[in-house]
């Protein structure tokens, strides 16, 4: 089945320690979008990439990096994860449209623990 | 700024009965709205989506309607089920990318 993995499902880093997350996806879609989140909160989007083209939320710290480096495949790269970036961090994907009217396909998220 | 409201956070109902989920919304004006199924621990999963100029979508036991004047789409399970159980996120679309609600947890009691 087409579909939106992400690896690993748990990770654990240490206050400081730079730490990367993976995504990847069998949809061939162009959009690919990193959202954060917290327990009870609603997902915020961080950044999204339509093809190679890279969007930065207004809001998003500049501690959060990514890369695209095919259609398959984003890393989220947290630089200097502080307590406060403990999250559950969800990878999607739109088959070509950032906006309008087509779902975004979710993968099941990286649980990210700060120790 | 933009601003979503799912009219709780958490709602029980018995099993068999309709459940009605709202979100509402400020300061947009959307052209679609969407709505998700969050099971704990999973990402969100895509159910439904309503364009500004339908009032109603139904799919299997759900059924969506979206009332642009105003500002508020209601979600009804009906039958709903134990299965049912499970937080139901609204996002609306427009010339921005979705912007998503907190959610309403939804249990059915059996």
């Amino acid at each position: 089945d087409a579909m939106v993995i992400q690896n690993p499902r748990y990770q654990v880093t240490q206050f400081g320690k730079p730490v990367t997350l993976s995504c990847s996806q069998t949809l061939n879609h162009n959009v690919m979008y990193w959202y954060q989140q917290k327990s009870s909160q609603a997902p915020k989007l961080l950044f999204h990439y339509y093809d190679k083209d890279f969007n930065n939320e207004a809001d998003t710290p500049d501690n959060f990096q990514s890369r695209r480096p095919n259609t398959s495949f984003c890393f989220l790269d947290i630089r200097s994860p502080g307590l406060g970036d403990a999250a559950m961090y969800l990878c999607a994907t739109s088959r070509d449209s950032v906006t309008v009217n087509q779902p975004q396909h979710f993968g099941d998220g990286t649980r990210l623990s700060i120790l | 700024s933009q601003k979503i409201e799912q009219n709780s956070e958490a709602l029980n109902i018995q099993e068999g009965k309709t459940a009605t989920l709202t979100c509402n919304y400020t300061n947009y004006s959307p052209a679609y709205l969407q709505w998700y199924r969050q099971d704990p621990g999973r990402g969100p999963v895509f159910l439904l989506l309503i364009r500004e100029n339908e009032k109603e979508k139904r799919k299997e036991r759900l059924k969506v309607t979206f009332d642009t004047t105003l500002k508020q789409s209601l979600f009804h399970i009906t039958a709903s089920q134990p299965a049912d159980s499970a937080t139901y996120l609204c996002a609306l679309a427009g010339n921005t990318p979705l912007v998503f609600g907190k959610g309403t947890r939804l249990s059915v009691i059996a």
